[in-house]
């Protein structure tokens, strides 16, 4: 069965740091998509990347990088100079193509906490 | 307009009484889902509908029903409502055509049973 671990439940820092949330994932599906979602504290959840089992390159957007990593079942997000506004519950998710469609398992989420 | 709606956004309602939640779409997605989110247990899924005439179970279902009457309507429906049904709903849609299936989400409808 498909399964998402966020170990880190809360995190505070200070504005400007860098700061990396961690997902490990399980699944038994050679093709699957890796997802993290935002949820800021008006709490609506907001899309942020999607990322399949055959692409392992690092992706880059502005302040926020991932590192997928299919040898340690790992996919952690990094915002470079933490800003208020980063202040949210961030959602790592799975979807196995094989075995379970598009379905979702979200894991518990990280809340992230930036300090002026 | 948003792309994924909930309705009502807000509802308080007693032990009992039967509710129905509503999510409407504009995105074109043939897809569509039913999360609820508790504290400290992230989102799960209750039910998932890959087209108008293919409703299946999720994750969490006992005590909830749905009906898609259209492409773009899922409703979700608590027959008989209990506390432990406290929760925050998400309505999700993804369009399976293109191949991306990623879920784009509602701003969510916040329950209360008293």
């Amino acid at each position: 069965a498909q399964k998402v671990t966020q170990a880190q439940t809360e995190i505070s820092v200070v504005e400007k740091e860098d700061v990396t949330l961690d997902c490990v994932y399980e699944t038994r599906d050679t093709t699957y998509y890796l997802f993290w979602y935002k949820q800021p504290p008006s709490g609506e959840l907001v899309f942020l990347i999607r990322r399949n089992s055959f692409d392992e390159q690092n992706e880059i957007s502005g302040r926020y990088s991932w590192n997928f990593q299919k040898s340690t079942s790992s996919f952690n997000f990094t915002i470079t100079a933490s800003q208020v506004v980063d202040s949210a519950v961030y959602f790592c998710a799975l979807s196995e193509a094989e075995s379970s469609g598009d379905k979702l398992t979200f894991g518990t989420g990280t809340r992230l906490a930036v300090r002026p | 307009d948003a792309d994924v709606t909930q309705t009502p956004r807000n509802r308080i309602t007693k032990t009992g009484k039967r509710i129905m939640l509503e999510c409407s779409q504009t995105k074109g997605h043939d897809r569509m889902y039913w999360y609820r989110q508790d504290p400290g247990l992230g989102l799960r899924l209750i039910y998932y509908s890959f087209d108008v005439k293919d409703i299946n179970k999720g994750e969490i279902s006992d005590g909830y029903s749905v009906s898609r009457q259209a492409q773009a309507k899922f409703s979700l429906s608590l027959e008989s409502a209990i506390p432990n049904q406290t929760a925050l709903y998400f309505c999700a849609t993804s369009d399976h055509g293109t191949g991306t299936d990623t879920q784009y989400f509602g701003p969510g409808t916040r329950l209360t049973v008293l």
